[in-house]
C-alpha cells in the first residue's frame, strides 16, 4: 500500500538554524505531495504542495521538491523562527483522485529554540 | 469566510456512552473526511464521503458511525463499542475530481472518555 516515512522527531533548532525535514513516499500511482502544519490545539493548515515531478512548492520560507527519482519530498528553510515551531506532516494523495483523502507520515515535531 | 467547523473544541463523556462531534462547511466541497489523531501515530482515516447520502469505512472505521445527509454536515458518533475513544478528532473537505487538491481542515475536537 501507500506510505509516507518522515524523519522522527522532535527535532530541536536554534533560531536562524537551516531546517531539512525528511520525507519520502511509496505509491502504486502518480501522487501529488504535501506538507501540512500542526500548531498546538489546532488543526491541519496546508503548508505547501506539488503535483509532478521536480515541483517546487513554496510559501512562508518554506521549500519542498518533488523527487520521482528518489521519491522524496523534503521540507527545507534557510532561517527559522521561534513561531515556526509546530508539528510537521508529509502527505501524498495519489492522482486518481485519492477519493479515500491523504495517506500521513507520521509528523515531525519542531522545536525552535531562541 | 469559508471554513470547516468542528464542535465542541472539548468533550468529556463517561465510558459506555455514545457521543456525536459535529463537522459542518461552507466550502461547497463534496467530499469530506474524518481523521484521529494520537501522540505519535500521525492521522488515521475513520470514514470518507464523496457525495450525499453516500460514506466509506476508512482504515479504523470500528466503533464509530457516520452520516451525510447534507452536503454542509457530516456529523462522527462514537459509540462505545469503541475501545479507546480518547483522542483528537479532525474533520476535513476537499473540492472533488483532482489529485492535486488538498484537504481543508477543522480545528479538531479533543475527545475525553473516562
Amino acid at each position: 500500500g501507500d506510505s509516507v516515512t518522515q524523519m522522527e522527531g522532535p527535532v530541536t533548532l536554534s533560531e536562524e538554524a537551516f531546517l531539512t525535514i525528511n520525507c519520502t513516499y511509496t505509491a502504486t500511482g502518480y501522487p501529488s505531495l504535501f506538507w501540512y502544519v500542526q500548531y498546538p490545539g489546532e488543526g491541519l493548515q496546508l503548508l505547501l504542495k506539488a503535483t509532478k515531478a521536480d515541483d517546487k512548492g513554496s510559501n512562508k520560507g518554506f521549500e519542498a521538491t518533488y523527487r520521482k527519482e528518489t521519491t522524496s519530498f523534503h521540507l527545507e528553510k534557510g532561517s527559522v523562527q521561534v513561531s515556526d515551531s509546530a508539528v510537521y506532516f508529509c502527505a501524498l494523495k495519489l492522482s486518481g483522485g485519492g477519493a479515500d483523502g491523504l495517506t500521513f507520515g507520521k509528523g515531525t515535531h519542531l522545536i525552535i529554540q531562541p | 469566510d469559508g471554513g470547516i467547523t468542528q464542535s465542541p473544541k472539548y468533550l468529556f463523556r463517561k465510558e459506555g456512552q455514545n457521543v456525536t462531534l459535529s463537522c459542518e462547511q461552507n466550502l461547497n466541497h463534496d467530499a469530506m473526511y474524518w481523521y484521529r489523531q494520537d501522540p505519535g501515530q500521525g492521522l488515521r482515516l475513520i470514514y470518507y464521503s464523496q457525495i450525499v447520502n453516500d460514506f466509506q469505512k476508512g482504515d479504523i472505521a470500528e466503533g464509530y458511525s457516520v452520516s451525510r445527509e447534507k452536503k454542509e454536515s457530516f456529523p462522527l458518533t462514537v459509540t462505545s463499542a469503541q475501545k479507546n475513544p480518547t483522542a483528537f478528532y479532525l474533520c476535513a473537505s476537499s473540492p472533488p475530481g483532482q489529485g492535486g487538491s488538498p484537504l481543508h481542515f477543522g480545528n479538531g475536537t479533543r475527545l475525553t472518555v473516562t
